[in-house]
């Protein structure tokens, strides 16, 4: 158990809707990192967060958008969804803004049909 | 960013050493190199982390030349519960970087009997 804990652990959902997924960091962690992992893409990094602020995107759809709040958990949110963004999705923590140590979470399981 | 390269898929037996090499050209003076281990449908796991010399830890060692252009992950006697998607990344480790961590296609790691 990493210490990171991320709702729903599955979701399916319908092409065009909106769907939030939530992010619990380690007791301590400041930094928040969203990523995607499909089967033909592999784990891309979407975007992180440190200390409620946004610190480095990556691959991330301007459907996508993202926050972490004060008490530091973190929502991704996925609208006008399409059937490509099947994937799991990762959410880690870090004490630091980068190059330290990552912990993940267990994932959300995204199905759009 | 500093890009890193490794072997798509590796075979062992039980019990042997395993040894993975990363290249990684062009890594800043403030880059650490941090290995993670991924099995199906997990969040990555931190394996160990180190800037240069040697790493050791209870689970594997780390070994980076003087040149810091490569590092190599050594898995010590392994069993079959190790095969699994093995990340090396290269990233900064200071508080204020605002930098991605980006994953590789990481090294598939068979354990056979």
């Amino acid at each position: 158990d990493s210490g990171v804990t991320q709702t729903p652990k599955h979701l399916i959902t319908a092409t065009g809707q909106r769907v939030t997924l939530r992010c619990s960091p380690r007791s301590g962690d400041l930094s928040v990192y969203w990523y995607q992992q499909s089967l033909d893409q592999g784990l891309q990094f979407l975007i992180q967060y440190y200390n409620g602020e946004e610190r480095a995107k990556g691959n991330i759809l301007e459907r996508f958008s993202a926050q972490q709040f004060p008490d530091l958990h973190s929502e991704l949110n996925l609208s006008s969804l399409e059937l490509g963004d099947s994937a799991l999705y990762f959410c880690a923590s870090s004490v630091g803004t980068g190059g330290w140590a990552q912990y993940f979470g267990p994932g959300t399981r995204l199905l759009v049909l | 960013l500093a890009k890193t390269t490794q072997p798509i898929s590796m075979d062992s037996y039980e019990g042997q050493e395993v040894n993975i090499t990363c290249s990684h050209n062009n890594i800043a003076t403030n880059d650490y190199i941090t290995w993670y281990q991924q099995f199906p449908s997990q969040g990555p796991r931190f394996i160990i982390q180190g800037y240069k010399t040697k790493v050791t830890n209870e689970v594997a060692s780390l070994f980076i030349p003087a040149d810091r252009k490569s590092s190599t992950l050594s898995l010590p006697r392994v069993s079959l519960s190790d095969t699994a998607v093995y990340y090396c990344l290269v990233g900064p480790a200071f508080p204020g970087s605002a930098r991605q961590l980006t994953f590789g296609s990481g090294t598939q790691l068979t354990v056979l009997p």
